[in-house]
């Protein structure tokens, strides 16, 4: 079965500091993978994704990068850390398969604050 | 930019009651899809619903979708206190580009209490 992993769950950082936040996928291959931004009682808004090894788009111009180094793993990453950084930050992947349903599947999320 | 609008923004229910949450959106969409989030975890899917369905089930869990006004319902019956959640509409959209990944864009939910 599939699963996902993201690490760590809970992160306090300085201002100016660096940022990694790692996510892996298994049980499957090829997945479509996300990274996504969620404030304080808010929706989530998608921050990166990535539909193969080294391709990543951007939807929000911010103060974050991604990476995707293998298949199966996606990474979140800052130089200098804001303020403004604070906030759960979820992994998620769906299938590229063709006429499959287009659910996410979800990490268990990492709460950054920015100190 | 925010893609599903739920509404409303928090309800309170007693045990056994039937809870329900509306979503709208403002494009056209391939699917659209309910998510439950209980507090500072990562989403669990639902149940999801195509463009060509006007209803779906799953357990006490009810979705209705009307394309032409482009909103969605998800009705819980006799809900449970382990039913406390946010709840989020996601839509998919019906045309993407080449290349891309088919993104599921969120509402900013429903944060659902069911009093015991």
């Amino acid at each position: 079965s599939q699963t996902i992993h993201q690490w760590p769950a809970t992160l306090v950082q300085p201002v100016g500091s660096p940022l990694s936040l790692e996510c892996t996928v298994e049980g499957t291959s090829n997945p479509n993978l996300y990274w996504y931004r969620q404030a304080a009682g808010r929706g989530l808004q998608l921050l990166f994704y990535s539909v193969g090894i080294g391709q990543i788009s951007s939807e929000v111009p911010q103060n974050l990068s991604a990476s995707r180094p293998q298949d199966r793993q996606f990474i979140l990453s800052s130089k200098k850390l804001l303020l403004s950084d604070s906030g759960f930050y979820l992994c998620a992947w769906t299938t590229t398969q063709a006429g499959v349903g287009t659910e996410a599947f979800f990490g268990q999320g990492t709460r950054l604050t920015v100190v | 930019s925010q893609q599903g609008e739920e509404d409303p923004q928090a309800l309170s229910i007693q045990e056994g009651e039937n809870a329900t949450m509306n979503c709208s959106y403002k494009t056209s969409i391939n699917n659209l899809q309910w998510y439950r989030q209980n507090s500072g975890r990562g989403l669990v899917h639902l149940i999801l619903i195509r463009s060509n369905e006007r209803e779906k089930h799953s357990g006490r869990l009810r979705v209705t979708l009307d394309t032409s006004k482009k909103s969605s319902s998800l009705l819980i019956t006799a809900s449970r206190a382990a039913d406390t959640a946010s709840y989020f509409c996601a839509t998919v959209p019906k045309f993407i580009s080449s290349g891309s990944a088919r993104q599921l864009t969120f509402g900013s939910g429903t944060q659902l209490t069911v009093l015991p």
